[in-house]
């Protein structure tokens, strides 16, 4: 199995902070990670898709990068919606697999 | 608009069987390259990938459950289900329905609480 590993795992920031969240993978996965916000009681949303495309209707101050094993998850200015926990996933082969998740919380 | 929406009881016993259903609505389960998923998150943890279905019909497991879990699908329904075998404690969480487009899971249903208790 391909394994996930996000960091940090919990993370305090304020509104109209930039944030980073990294993820990493146990082997190469090309491009195919993917990132999901979760809240509280809900199903995790879809942020980033191919490691780098936004999906439809996300707001532009999300963004993902990278490749191979290495990848990144920036939020350009925090808003008060954001907060949130954060997971990356990868789609190279089964089993799927996903981080343990980043918890950001508000400062 | 594509929605999912699980369906089952919340309360199984140990040993016995866990049964969900997703009922699929703005898109045909039977029709396109995508992937009919099952995913859980226990209490207060991660989220963990249980396997999926495609629509030609073949089946990927979690290897942790493989020995348990049949995941089939009713194109005449459009609808697919998942089975869980010999539950214990450890298989209490929320069970997430979703569509995989073999690349990105792009929509989800809103989840259901299994507690597995005698």
């Amino acid at each position: 199995d391909i394994q996930m590993t996000q960091s940090p795992s919990s993370l305090s920031a304020s509104v109209g902070d930039r944030v980073t969240i990294t993820c990493r993978a146990s082997h190469s996965i090309s491009s195919y990670l993917n990132w999901y916000q979760q809240k509280p009681g809900k199903a995790p949303k879809l942020l980033i898709y191919a490691a780098s495309s936004l999906q439809s209707g996300v707001p532009s101050r999300f963004s993902g990068s990278g490749s191979g094993t290495d990848f990144t998850l920036t939020i350009s200015s925090l808003q008060p919606e954001d907060f949130a926990t954060y997971y990356c996933q990868q789609s190279y082969t089964i089993p799927i697999t996903f981080g343990q998740g980043t918890r950001l919380d508000i400062k | 608009q594509v929605q999912l929406q699980e369906s089952g009881p919340g309360l199984v016993k140990p040993s016995q069987t866990l049964s969900l259903t997703c009922a699929v609505s703005g898109a045909s389960i039977s029709n396109g390259g995508f992937y009919s998923s099952w995913i859980r998150q226990r209490p207060g943890k991660g989220l963990e990938w249980v396997g999926h279905i495609h629509y030609s019909g073949n089946t990927y497991y979690s290897p942790s459950l493989k020995s348990r879990v049949t995941i089939s699908m009713d194109a005449s329904k459009n609808q697919f289900s998942l089975r869980l075998d010999s539950v214990t404690a450890a298989d209490t969480a929320v069970y997430f329905c979703a569509r995989d487009l073999g690349r990105e899971i792009d929509y989800w249903g809103q989840g259901t609480l299994v507690t597995v208790s005698s």
